[in-house]
């Protein structure tokens, strides 16, 4: 079964407003999880790194403002995507990992397609 | 800096025939190295890893990779590709001490055809 949750797995939001997105451990604590961006035929770039209870560490070239990152609990996590603009459409994944997974496959969620009109 | 290549934007092969997805990579120290599979709109699914140990890895779905140190390769390979393997495969290395920050590939797409 599913390791981890994403929701919602596709958005449509108006320019200028904000969409948060969710991640849930399903199977474990996860005291980290990783979100991922990934535009139309490219990689994935990893945009930041999420730790429960402590601030997101976000990569050279995110804005930590824009893409507001909570992981409150040990098996959420929540990606807000604020004021949005059409430049901001993209596919965005979060990856799961915690205690006694060492050495384990990373788990991915199902992704979300958020398209800003 | 580490880096993943690769070199192959898109593989043609067969139903039936031998498929290889070719990874190179240029880190330093003993890193990780994944292969996952992608499906059109939806997250990565794990293929298989090397950590440490015997050099060819055996993964899901039958498939399987080798680790080559001197030619800093993971090549991905199946015997017999599937009709059901056509998608985008991620080659991806991660750092001992950095366990999930994954860096990618740019992605090959397979196809594979009746």
């Amino acid at each position: 079964g599913a390791v981890v949750s994403q929701h919602p797995s596709w958005v449509i939001c108006k320019s200028g407003t904000s969409v948060k997105i969710e991640c849930r451990s399903l199977d474990f604590q996860a005291t980290t999880m990783f979100w991922y961006r990934q535009f139309p035929k490219q990689s994935l770039m990893l945009m930041a790194t999420s730790n429960e209870g402590s601030k997101a560490t976000y990569e050279q070239g995110v804005e930590k403002d824009k893409f507001l990152i909570n992981h409150a609990s040990l098996t959420l996590s929540t990606l807000t995507v604020t004021s949005a603009h059409p430049e901001d459409s993209s596919f965005y994944i979060c990856s799961v990992y915690g205690p006694g997974q060492e050495n384990s496959p990373l788990h991915f969620g199902n992704g979300t397609r958020l398209t800003v009109t | 800096a580490q880096s993943v290549a690769q070199p192959e934007d898109q593989v043609n092969v067969a139903e039936g025939n031998p498929l290889t997805v070719k990874c190179t990579y240029s880190v330093s120290g003993n890193p990780y190295l994944f292969w996952y599979v992608q499906y059109p709109n939806r997250g990565l699914q794990f293929l298989l890893k090397y950590i440490t140990g015997d050099n060819l890895v055996k993964g899901s779905y039958g498939f399987e990779a080798e680790f080559n140190k001197s030619q800093t390769s993971f090549h991905l390979k199946k015997p017999s590709a599937l009709v059901s393997d056509s998608a985008l495969y991620f080659c991806a290395v991660s750092q001992p001490d950095s366990w999930g920050k994954l860096q990618f590939g740019a992605g090959t797409q397979v196809v594979v055809t009746p």
